[in-house]
């Protein structure tokens, strides 16, 4: 069974631009979460799903940044404008609700210029 | 406010020379810890989960155990395919995942 998907995985924009992070979870997995890792920050949470339904979007650090999931099978995440303190690795991750263990696609390298 | 830390920061070993990752944690609401490897350009890949202090796992050279507020990774004997970063993670009642730093442990042949 394929893993988590995730597209595009390297992206550089320049500032201003709009970004959009695309992910297709495991398949049978309900829930779906969208972190972001740097070096001085490690992997925060920056919004998660279950059942489609946005449950916790607290770790969004602006209104430039959200996040949508019109089916079981798709999320994104969008950047609009993005800035250069955007530039970070992206990862999606799925799991089934309450199981806990969540499975982490390849990530997003994403530069601003 | 939670919190967890992780140590060392990095680890080298030389091939065959167990030691043992910690992570220590403060987390309010705590379900279980889980532990994660993470190689450079890729997502991390799950490795345990522990629900309950005195709980151990194992897989092939690691072992991870758990305290009320501290978990350890045990390596036993490392080869250089342990080369990787080790993520503990608390996972609280509200389903969040809280993720440390991690160790970054470099294994020589």
């Amino acid at each position: 069974d394929a893993g988590v998907i995730q597209s595009p995985r390297h992206e550089v924009t320049e500032m201003g631009q709009e970004v959009t992070l695309r992910c297709k979870p495991i398949s049978g997995h309900n829930s779906l979460f969208w972190y972001r890792q740097t070096m001085m920050r490690g992997l925060e949470l920056l919004i998660y799903f279950n059942n489609n339904v946005p449950i916790d979007d607290s770790g969004m650090p602006e209104d430039r940044f959200s996040a949508k999931m019109p089916n079981a099978s798709f999320s994104t995440l969008k950047i609009q404008p993005s800035e250069p303190r955007d530039s970070a690795v992206y990862f999606c991750a799925s799991s089934v609700q309450g199981a806990g263990e969540r499975y982490f696609g390849p990530g997003t390298r994403l530069t601003v210029t | 406010e939670d919190q967890v830390t992780q140590s060392p920061e990095a680890l080298r070993l030389q091939e065959g020379e167990s030691s043992s990752l910690n992570c220590s944690y403060t987390v309010s609401g705590l379900r279980g810890l889980f532990w994660y490897r993470q190689d450079p350009g890729k997502g991390p890949e799950f490795l345990f989960t522990l629900y309950s202090a005195g709980e151990e796992k194992e897989k092939e050279r690691l072992k991870a155990t758990l305290t009320k507020k501290e978990s350890f990774l045990h390596i036993t004997a490392p080869k250089p395919e342990d080369s990787a970063t080790y993520l503990c993670a608390p996972l609280k009642n509200t389903d969040k995942l809280i993720f440390g730093t991690g160790t970054r442990l470099q294994v020589f042949p």
